[in-house]
């Protein structure tokens, strides 16, 4: 069956520039989480979604980082004028519900790099 | 505040051997406990889990034990094949995952 599908797979942009990252959960997930993996270091937790909210937005690094989700289905996060150390891979994961304890399911990622 | 630490960041096996992985937590609020497996590439898979209020927990040849006075967890994989070798992240829980590092795994034919 599908799984969490993410785009672009790469992307590489100027420094200053925006961009925005797509993530299709998997269908009938009402929780999608954003985490981004910086070199040599653990899945950094940026935001989740409970449907269309977003309860937790604690782990966004600056205001330039913004998330939105429609149709309690596909999210978009946006970087405003990226810097280089916006450089990661961007993961996004759904799970059925955000109960504790439940798996979720990664995407392949988004590798950022920031030039 | 690294909240989630797992210190060894390499370790290879030979195949058929036992593999460890080990994995110390400070949040004595973690509710539950997760690795995931990541190959290259590839986003993280799920892998098992264990509640804070079990210390052991099985699934086939993977096994996680959990010590809360010591908070520390580890992944045990036994016999080890060549197809384990990736990435390992431990993970903990309370209203949202903490992961670690991760550790790559290597087994060798």
């Amino acid at each position: 069956g599908a799984g969490v599908s993410q785009s672009p797979s790469n992307k590489v942009t100027e420094k200053g520039k925006d961009v925005e990252l797509r993530c299709d959960p998997i269908s009938g997930h009402t929780a999608l989480y954003w985490y981004r993996q910086s070199l040599g270091q653990g899945l950094e937790f940026l935001i989740y979604f409970q449907g269309n909210s977003a309860p937790d937005k604690s782990g966004l690094p600056s205001d330039r980082f913004s998330a939105e989700r429609t149709g309690g289905s596909v999210s978009t996060l946006t970087i405003q004028r990226t810097q280089q150390e916006d450089s990661a891979v961007y993961l996004c994961a759904s799970s059925p519900t955000q109960g504790l304890g439940e798996t979720q399911y990664f995407g392949p990622g988004t590798r950022l790099l920031v030039l | 505040d690294q909240q989630v630490k797992q210190n060894s960041p390499s370790l290879s096996v030979q195949e058929g051997r036992i593999s460890i992985l080990n994995c110390d937590y400070t949040n004595s609020m973690f509710d539950y406990f997760l690795w995931y497996k990541k190959y290259p590439a590839e986003g993280p898979t799920f892998l098992i889990s264990i509640s804070s209020i079990k210390d052991k927990n099985e699934d086939g040849r993977f096994t996680v034990f959990l010590n809360k006075s010591a908070k520390h967890l580890s992944l045990h994989i036994v016999p080890s094949q060549p197809g384990d070798s990736a990435v390992y992240f431990c993970a903990g829980g309370f209203q949202k995952l903490v992961f670690g590092t991760g550790t790559r795994l290597l087994v060798s034919p």
